[in-house]
């Protein structure tokens, strides 16, 4: 049971080159999200999704892409990369979407440190 | 809409001694809140949450934290820290309703830094 695996850890783009950050979780999640995490701004929520074919945005989307064609993976897709999108993002899963209560906590991967220069 | 105020992007604190990192949240519907700790180059893990009920919360390691719906805050407590406890820690909000509970809205985060 890996848990939330995110590929790369490290990456350095140019400015304008399009990439893809890969997330899978093993656990059977239905929640997924991607942040990304800027000095003094803690993490700030890009994209959602709340089960396999179904996305939404989260506070900052502008000039990221998602889809969830499976229920394991969510990728997080940077079209035209820009510098101000040099951050360390973050993928996490919980196992249901459910808005009761009931929460699960979400489980987080380590980061993939994005240099865009 | 929501957001979440820590007030200290930084606290040291000597080891064994008490640390409180404080948070205050805005929002005018009924909150679900949460503390979560990074350590160096790892992603975050969840200490404690609030959902209802215990205004005091009790998480791992040895911290809590209190519910205080009158002054909206989300303090975190303990009683003595250890060196490992060193890390940077956020409060988060959600409201359980705009997208589900799972749409966490963050603090900046508050840096502690214990010393021997």
């Amino acid at each position: 049971n890996a848990g939330v695996t995110q590929t790369p850890k490290f990456q350095v783009l140019k400015t304008g080159q399009s990439m893809t950050l890969q997330c899978a979780q093993d656990m059977n999640h239905e929640y997924m999200s991607w942040y990304r995490q800027d000095p003094g701004m803690g993490l700030r929520l890009i994209h959602y999704s709340v089960g396999a074919g179904i996305t939404d945005q989260g506070e900052v989307p502008n000039g990221y892409n998602v889809s969830r064609s499976t229920t394991e993976d969510f990728p997080l897709r940077l079209l035209s990369a820009a510098p101000s999108q040099t951050s360390v993002y973050f993928c996490a899963s919980s196992y249901s979407a459910n808005r009761g209560p009931s929460n699960q906590p979400q489980h987080f991967g380590d980061g993939t440190r994005l240099s865009i220069l | 809409a929501q957001s979440v105020t820590q007030l200290d992007s930084q606290v040291p604190v000597f080891e064994e001694a008490p640390v409180e990192l404080r948070c205050n949240y805005s929002s005018s519907v009924s909150v679900y809140l949460f503390w979560y700790v990074q350590y160096p180059n790892q992603g975050l893990q969840l200490l404690l949450k609030y959902l209802s009920g215990s205004t005091l919360v009790k998480g791992i390691n040895g911290f809590e934290a209190e519910f205080n719906k009158s002054q909206t805050s989300f303090h975190l407590r303990k009683p003595s820290v250890h060196i490992s406890d060193t890390a940077e820690y956020f409060c988060a909000v959600s409201d359980g309703f705009s997208g589900g509970y799972n749409k966490l809205i963050f603090g900046a985060g508050t840096r502690l830094a214990v010393h021997p």
